[in-house]
């Protein structure tokens, strides 16, 4: 499988709390990619980040990527009920198709 | 801008049965690219679209088939239904996927196959 895998798969906080999960893939990318998905719904672009990028910040999120161990984090600082969703990372190698893993479900207790 | 739509919400077949999907991209989106999503698999690319020419197939049989309007909007066929086809179909849609761009996606087509 070319799949990335999101570590850990499922990760409890209480509001506040900063949530950080992991992503690695397997092959050569051009970018990288973290999406949310509330329960049943769509994917929703939260940021990219290029292959000669090593972070990147938008609000509350901060993305790093390491491309000598193919892997990506994603921190969310002051976490809040509203961030309960799954997170995915996805990515691309310009062959017009994204790679997605297989998530981390993360749930903030209010 | 109205976002992508998917038609229909719901959807519950029996095997053997075939069903379309349908996706409309968001004004001005040209590329359109489809996903299945089950629990146990997680999001699996099936096949991305371009100004009406598949660019890209993901690894599922034949049964599986799309194909791109002129208008954009995009349909996915599935044919003689199997119960692992149950799943969350997703469509997403971008501008120019050439460009690396981030990916809009509808709420998708729940597909349940009894």
């Amino acid at each position: 499988s070319q799949q990335g895998e999101e570590d850990p798969q499922a990760l409890s906080i209480q509001e506040g709390e900063n949530a950080t999960m992991n992503c690695s893939y397997k092959t050569s990318i051009n970018n990288l990619q973290w999406y949310r998905q509330n329960s049943g719904r769509g994917l929703v672009h939260l940021i990219l980040i290029r292959s000669n990028e090593r972070e990147k910040h938008s609000g509350r999120l901060r993305v790093t990527l390491d491309t000598s161990k193919k892997s990506s984090s994603l921190l969310i600082t002051a976490s809040r009920a509203a961030d309960t969703a799954s997170y995915f990372c996805a990515t691309d190698k310009g062959t017009y198709k994204y790679i997605f893993g297989t998530g981390t479900r993360l749930k903030v207790l209010a | 801008k109205a976002g992508v739509t998917q038609t229909p919400r719901y959807l519950i077949k029996t095997r053997g049965q075939q069903v379309t999907l349908s996706c409309s991209p968001i004004s001005g989106h040209r590329s359109v690219s489809w996903y299945q999503q089950t629990p146990g698999q997680g999001l699996q690319f099936l096949f991305e679209y371009f100004s009406e020419t598949q660019r890209n197939k993901g690894n599922f049989p034949g049964r599986f088939s799309g194909r791109q309007f002129s208008n954009s909007r995009s349909e996915m066929n599935v044919s003689t239904l199997e119960l692992g086809d149950s799943a969350l179909y997703l469509c997403a849609s971008s501008s120019d996927r050439a460009a690396n761009e981030k990916l809009f996606f509808g709420s998708g087509t729940q597909l349940s196959v009894l």
